[in-house]
């Protein structure tokens, strides 16, 4: 079982819309759960981070977390074609002190 | 600017060669890392460190040795270098081990 799972997409969403970005993990005591983004040929850029249950907003991006279900998620509200990239998911188990990343979703934001 | 610089941007050389990328970091930050991503775009962590603790990935073979002259600085140094060493190379950097990691621009090294 890989340690961080995405679905790898691609994933279409029409501009406008709430593009909703999934990942599980395996590590029952990881504490750090953050979202980057990675446009084609750029550095990862880290746009959310969350640390407890629950909701974070910023802006249009929203990350949820569940840690009893292994689960953390991203939602982009009112999406633009300028959201078109790979959205990685990253963890640190509480064992490893690394961080670890999913193999990312491909995000395309249709005009 | 404050960042996480890398230097050079690109790198290509012939198999066998010994190479270094050079980091460095000005915001700050305690703890440096390497990356590789290959051609799938698979980041992995290679290395992480800070100032008492060198955490290598078991997978990393023994040619590469990540060199730390001051906090601010963190290079990669891989020896005899192989054609699957071809990838792109991410440092990055946060204060402490489960903060949030900043990363440079990438070095993409080409093993002909």
């Amino acid at each position: 079982q890989k340690e961080v799972e995405q679905n790898s997409g691609p994933l279409s969403v029409p501009e406008g819309a709430i593009a909703s970005l999934n990942c599980t993990y395996s590590d029952r005591v990881s504490q750090s759960f953050f979202w980057y983004r990675q446009y084609s040929g750029k550095s990862p850029e880290l746009i959310m981070s969350i640390y407890s249950n629950g909701d974070k907003e910023d802006g249009r991006f929203t990350a949820q977390l569940n840690k009893a279900s292994q689960y953390v998620s991203l939602l982009i509200r009112d999406s633009q074609p300028s959201d078109s990239a790979t959205y990685l998911c990253a963890v640190i188990s509480g064992s490893a002190r690394q961080l670890t990343f999913g193999s990312g979703t491909q995000l395309t934001v249709l005009p | 600017d404050t960042a996480v610089s890398q230097t050079p941007k690109y790198l290509v050389t012939q198999m066998g060669n010994d190479k270094s990328i050079k980091c460095e970091q000005n915001l700050g930050h305690d703890t440096m890392y390497w990356y590789k991503q290959d051609s799938k775009k698979f980041l992995k962590i290679m290395f992480s460190y800070n100032n008492k603790e060198l955490i290598i990935n078991e997978t990393v073979p023994n040619r590469f040795s990540p060199k730390s002259p001051d906090k601010a600085h963190l290079n990669l140094h891989i020896n005899s270098l192989e054609l699957g060493d071809s990838a792109v190379y991410f440092c990055a950097s946060s204060l402490g081990d489960y903060n949030e990691q900043f990363f440079g621009p990438g070095t993409r090294l080409t093993v002909l």
